[in-house]
């Protein structure tokens, strides 16, 4: 069964460095995005990325972070200076379709997370 | 700003037994409501799915009930397995069922004791 791929599992940086989280999505999928879970918290939307754009963004999604698809296959979260509070688990995930349709074939497939720890 | 609320952070039941999980909102706008469930380590998978303009759907084991008027949707397993044991997290969908921008609850952790 197809599915989205996360690198790397677990990443450890230090507070005011640069991360960049790397997502693989399906591979007919045209809809992007990057959810994360601070521990013990909900899972929150950060982005929407689609035709090579940012379609929605979150108020978590600041001036901080910035997406790309570099090229036919990846999809990169950049968070371009750390803070302590970054530190959750960032999910990955892709869809066929912008809308959910009643047999759910076409819903957001996620990552297995890439969890990041920010000192 | 809770949108979407599971006020029971975990739950246990007995194999074979029925196990229920609840969900409220308070977005009206809210027109579509997903249920996921998640295995440590892995990520949220889907299971099961609910329109506003419907107030039951079935899947095999799962059946989720949509009560709008309370603002309220409940998944129900039945019979429930050690399998099932995982953290179910409801999800909430305005503007036609867009993906983009889904709310979630917290998570109810189910245990299914054999």
């Amino acid at each position: 069964e197809p599915e989205v791929t996360q690198t790397p599992s677990h990443q450890v940086t230090q507070m005011g460095q640069e991360v960049i989280l790397r997502c693989v999505p399906i591979s007919n999928h045209l809809y992007f995005y990057w959810y994360r879970q601070i521990l013990g918290q909900k899972v929150e939307f950060l982005v929407s990325f689609y035709n090579n754009e940012i379609s929605e963004k979150s108020e978590i999604f600041d001036d901080q972070f910035s997406v790309e698809r570099p090229d036919g296959s990846n999809f990169t979260l950049k968070i371009r200076s750390t803070k302590l509070e970054d530190s959750a688990m960032y999910f990955c995930a892709s869809s066929s379709r912008r809308q959910v349709i009643s047999s759910g074939a076409n819903v957001l497939t996620f990552g297995a997370g890439s969890r990041l720890t920010v000192l | 700003d809770q949108q979407v609320k599971q006020n029971s952070p975990s739950l246990s039941v007995q194999e074979g037994r029925i196990s229920i999980l609840n969900c409220d909102y308070t977005n009206s706008m809210f027109d579509y409501f997903l249920w996921y469930k998640k295995y440590p380590a892995e990520g949220p998978t889907f299971l099961i799915s609910i329109s506003s303009i419907k107030d039951k759907n079935e899947d095999g084991r799962f059946t989720v009930f949509l009560n709008k008027s309370a603002k309220h949707l409940s998944l129900h397993i039945v019979p429930s397995q050690p399998g099932d044991s995982a953290v179910y997290f409801c999800a909430a969908s305005a503007d036609g069922g867009s993906q983009g921008n889904l709310i979630f609850g917290k998570g109810t952790k189910l245990s299914v004791k054999p």
